[in-house]
C-alpha cells in the first residue's frame, strides 16, 4: 500500500513569509508525527497526534508554528513569519502501534 | 525523562569488516527499541524493532541487534559492511507513547 506521502518536496521561501508543509499518513494510522531535521543534526520532536485526543505540542519551537490534523488523515504543519533558522527537512511519520513510518520529508530553505 | 544515547557521532569501516553502531536507552521498564536508517537525501527507513520478545532482531540488510537490559543497550551489528551501508543511523526507544530519538552515527564504508 501507499506509505507516508509529504508536499512539497522541497520549499524555497522568503524570510517573513508562512509557509504550510503538507503530510498524508498511511490510511487506519491513527498516531501521527512531525519532526525537524537540521542540516547535520538528529531528529526533533515537534508534534503528535493520536486519534481525536488532544495533540502533544510539547516540541513546538515558538507560537509561529502550528499543526492541525484533520480527523484520522491528512496534517498540516504551518510556520508564520519564517526566519532562516526555520530551515530543515521537516519529517512525518504515522504509526498504528509502536512502529512509525516516515515520509521522505519536506526540505524548506528560508532566505 | 527518557534518553537514547548513540556513543559514536561517526563509524568508520572498510569494506567486508564487521559494524557496530553503539546505543543505550535509559527507561527503567521495558522499552519498545528501534533501529532507523537514513540515505542521503531520503527519508527514515525501519532497519528492525524489538518489542520483548526474542532478545536478538534481525533485521534487513544483514543487521541485526541485541537488546541486553543488564546493559541498558541495543547495539546494531553487521558481520560484513557494504559500500551502500554509508548513510546515517538513528537508534528510537518507544515508551507512553513518545519515540526518543538518539543523536544518530554516521556510518562511513571505506573500499
Amino acid at each position: 500500500g501507499a506509505g507516508v506521502s509529504q508536499s512539497p518536496s522541497n520549499k524555497v521561501t522568503e524570510k517573513g513569509k508562512d509557509v504550510e508543509l503538507r503530510c498524508d499518513p498511511i490510511s487506519g494510522h491513527t498516531a501521527l508525527y512531525w519532526y525537524r531535521q537540521r542540516l547535520g543534526q538528529g531528529l526533533e520532536f515537534l508534534i503528535y497526534f493520536q486519534g481525536n485526543s488532544a495533540p502533544d505540542k510539547s516540541g513546538l519551537p515558538s507560537d509561529r508554528f502550528s499543526a492541525e490534523r484533520t480527523g484520522e488523515s491528512v496534517s498540516t504543519l504551518t510556520i508564520q513569519r519564517t526566519q532562516q533558522e526555520d530551515s530543515a527537512v521537516y519529517l512525518c511519520a504515522s504509526s498504528l502501534v509502536e512502529t512509525q513510518y516516515f515520509g521522505p520529508g519536506t526540505r524548506l530553505l528560508v532566505l | 525523562a527518557q534518553s537514547v544515547t548513540q556513543l559514536d557521532s561517526h563509524v568508520s569501516v572498510s569494506e567486508g569488516t564487521p559494524v557496530l553502531l553503539r546505543c543505550n536507552y535509559s527507561s527503567s521498564y521495558s522499552p519498545s527499541l528501534f533501529w532507523y536508517v537514513q540515505h542521503p537525501n531520503k527519508g527514515l527507513q525501519l532497519l528492525l524493532k524489538y518489542t520483548s520478545a526474542a532478545t536478538l532482531v534481525k533485521g534487513i540488510n544483514g543487521f541485526e541487534a541485541e537488546f541486553k537490559k543488564s546493559e541498558t543497550s541495543f547495539h546494531l551489528t553487521k558481520p560484513s559492511a557494504h559500500m551502500s551501508d554509508a548513510a546515517e543511523y538513528f537508534c528510537v526507544e518507544y515508551n507512553f507513547n513518545k519515540f526518543y530519538f538518539g543523536s544518530g552515527t554516521k556510518l562511513n564504508v571505506k573500499p
